[in-house]
């Protein structure tokens, strides 16, 4: 069960574009299209902003979205914009049937 | 609007136990399964476990397997976690999560954590 990759810190000025990559295996990521993404403000409980790889839950701006390919997932952010700013982590389901987080990405708005 | 209110964190020395508490409310509780994540100060986010719905199935991360036991009761819209053994590393603020629909596989809804402390 070790951890997803994702980068330690991406940033971006406003406006700008930026991609979080999340880098599991054929156990996890690469199989399964069961990969969701959080979004957690210092001192606040985690928050999904993506689930099944690429769907958004009502009220996620439309700014963020997912994708796969193999064994890497990705969040892109549109647009970039201040309250972006926060850690991002992914988390897949396994074939242990478990689930796995990445190891978190910090997004800087410049 | 779903509620989940984690309690039973505190301090407890190695070697200790704790059970931890979810109260759930605003959702059909035996519909849903739920889960543990765990977070480290300054670190990343940890699976822990799951259990589905209707209770009878449970799955561990490594890191607990064997000290850590999760159970739900219906009746009172609650979701526990028994720790044992409990060591330095258990450190971390615990929240408890709703899983979205069946079919899905991520966790929609989640309380504002619990910490707990292991330290003599």
């Amino acid at each position: 069960q070790s951890a997803l990759t994702q980068p330690a810190s991406v940033s971006g000025s406003p406006g700008q574009s930026i991609t979080i990559s999340c880098t599991g295996t054929s156990s996890d990521v690469g199989g399964y299209n069961y990969v969701s993404w959080y979004q957690q403000h210092p001192g606040k409980a985690p928050k999904v902003v993506i689930y099944d790889v690429s769907n958004r839950p009502s009220g996620v701006s439309y700014r963020l979205s997912g994708s796969k390919s193999g064994n890497t997932a990705s969040l892109t952010i549109s647009g970039l914009q201040a309250e972006d700013e926060a850690d991002y982590y992914c988390t897949s389901y396994t074939s242990s049937s478990t689930y796995v987080f990445g190891t978190g990405t910090k997004v800087t708005v410049l | 609007e779903v509620q989940l209110v984690e309690s039973g964190g505190g301090l407890v020395q190695p070697g200790g136990s704790l059970r931890l508490s979810c109260a759930a409310s605003g959702f059909t509780f035996s519909d849903y399964a739920m889960t543990w994540v765990r977070q480290a100060p300054g670190k990343g986010l940890e699976w822990v476990s799951i259990i589905s719905s209707g209770g009878s199935n449970t799955f561990y991360a490594d890191s607990v397997k064997g000290r850590f036991t999760v159970s739900r009761v219906k009746s009172t819209k609650t979701f526990y976690m028994q720790m044992s053994s409990l060591r330095a590393e258990d450190t971390a603020v615990y929240y408890c999560a709703k899983k979205g629909p069946s079919g899905t596989a991520y966790f929609d809804s989640w309380g504002q954590g619990t910490l707990v402390t292991v330290s003599s």
